[in-house]
């Protein structure tokens, strides 16, 4: 157990749809990480939040969204859902103090229909 | 842009004997991390180990252990006496160190092993 928690575990939906995915980060952590995997693209760097701050984004639609709570977790919006955006999406956090090791949560399957 | 490649997408391996997994980075930055990231079945990312490129002594945890080559930017994971549990994705990994607090991490498209009893 890495101390990340997401929700949910699984998610279906139909196209167009709106969806938000859950993260809760390692206690103490301050930096929250978005990742997709899909079998085509791998596993991609979307968005990193830091102490609340959006500090870096990747390859992150204009569909998709986040933002980082005051009580450190995330939500990630995904919105006007297309069957491409089915993937597995992790969450992962870090703390500075200790350098870069990155804690991954169990992640969220989505499944677009 | 940093890119990450894994030139193996599958290898396998008998029980209690060692396989050595492949990576190979590019980058102009001098001060970074890489990692093995492993994936069972059960799809959670967990980190194998890490290797700071300023420290020339490579990383060693338990019966994991790398090959860091900086010069020839090459970092290969061996993972001695296999047992049945080390079946998974195996994800090399890249990011970048400093003052910043921006550590994303730039993936490999993975390597699966399977390890045979």
């Amino acid at each position: 157990d890495s101390g990340v928690t997401q929700t949910p575990k699984h998610l279906i939906t139909a196209t167009g749809q709106r969806v938000t995915l859950r993260c809760s980060p390692r206690s103490g952590d301050l930096s929250v990480y978005w990742y997709q995997q899909s079998l085509d693209q791998g596993l991609q760097f979307l968005i990193q939040y830091y102490n609340g701050e959006e500090r870096a984004k990747g390859n992150i639609l204009e569909r998709f969204s986040a933002q980082q709570f005051p009580d450190l977790h995330s939500e990630l919006n995904l919105s006007s859902l297309e069957l491409g955006d089915s993937a597995l999406y992790f969450c992962a956090s870090s703390t500075k103090v200790r350098g870069n090791e990155q804690f991954f949560g169990p992640g969220t399957r989505l499944t677009v229909l | 842009a940093q890119t990450v490649t894994q030139s193996q997408p599958e290898m396998s391996v008998q029980e209690a004997e060692t396989v050595t997994l492949s990576c190979t980075y590019d980058t102009s930055e001098s001060d970074y991390y890489l990692f093995w990231y492993k994936q069972p079945p059960s799809r959670q990312m967990i980190l194998v180990i890490r290797q700071e490129a300023y420290k020339q002594q490579n990383a060693t945890e338990n019966r994991f252990s790398v090959n860091f080559q900086k010069a020839a930017k090459s970092f290969s994971l061996k993972i001695s006496d296999s047992q049945l549990g080390d079946a998974a994705m195996y994800f090399c990994a890249w990011s970048l160190t400093g003052g910043g607090s921006n550590y994303k991490l730039t993936f490999g498209k993975g390597t699966l092993l399977t390890v045979n009893p």
